[in-house]
């Protein structure tokens, strides 16, 4: 079957620092891989995706690149920011109508001035 | 801006009363889904509708249950609700083409006492 694998968090960083987090996956096709971003008190939003392999999503300064080889989607950011703190999911989804969406477990990250 | 729309956000309610959550969108999504989310952030499928008058179950078994009278609407109700049921409930829709990206409700934060 499908699944995301993440780190577990909480991932707790001081402002301005480098940021990783891994995601890598297994599908039995070829999946659209997407970062979900978690809010406090609010629900999930898109950051960003990538819908085939080499490909790279960025969004606010956030980015990932689909590798097929690795089979991973590692998010990463340069410069974190203290309103960068919340739970990101790795998610993916195969092609077709009716396929539903996995997610990861999601990372809790907290950046402290 | 959400599009998505979930009421009531916060219910604290006693054990055996009868709930039901609201979801409504006004994109036109033609899926739209039911998450569990844990307190530790994992993501749980319990329904889902791929259109007016589909629903299926999810991934985890929930004793909750849902309608798809009206594109925009899929309520979930709890026709007696326990404590475990305490939990957060996101509402999402993805269109009918494309990545399918999901977008979520802000979510609905039950408690039951």
């Amino acid at each position: 079957g499908n699944s995301v694998t993440q780190m577990e968090g909480p991932v707790t960083l001081s402002e301005e620092a480098f940021l990783t987090i891994n995601c890598t996956y297994t599908a039995t096709g070829y999946p659209s891989l997407f970062w979900y971003v978690q809010y406090p008190g609010e629900g999930l939003q898109l950051l960003l995706k990538a819908t085939k392999a080499d490909d790279k999503g960025s969004n606010k300064g956030f980015e990932a690149t689909y590798r097929k080889e690795t089979t991973s989607f590692h998010l990463e950011k340069g410069s974190v920011q203290v309103s960068d703190s919340a739970v990101y999911f790795c998610a993916l989804r195969l092609s077709g109508g009716y396929q539903k969406v996995t997610f990861g477990i999601g990372t809790k990250l907290q950046v402290i001035p | 801006e959400a599009d998505i729309y979930q009421t009531p956000r916060y219910l604290v309610i006693g054990t055996g009363k009868k709930i039901t959550l609201e979801c409504s969108q006004t994109m036109g999504h033609d899926k739209m889904y039911w998450y569990q989310q844990d307190p530790g952030m994992e993501l749980h499928l319990i329904h889902y509708s791929y259109g007016v008058n589909s629903t299926e179950k999810g991934d985890l078994s929930s004793e909750s249950t849902v309608s798809r009278i009206r594109t925009e609407h899929f309520p979930l109700t709890l026709e007696s609700a326990r404590p475990s049921h305490t939990s957060q409930y996101l509402c999402a829709s993805s269109p009918p083409s494309g990545a399918n990206v999901l977008t979520f409700g802000a979510g609905s934060r039950l408690t039951v006492l």
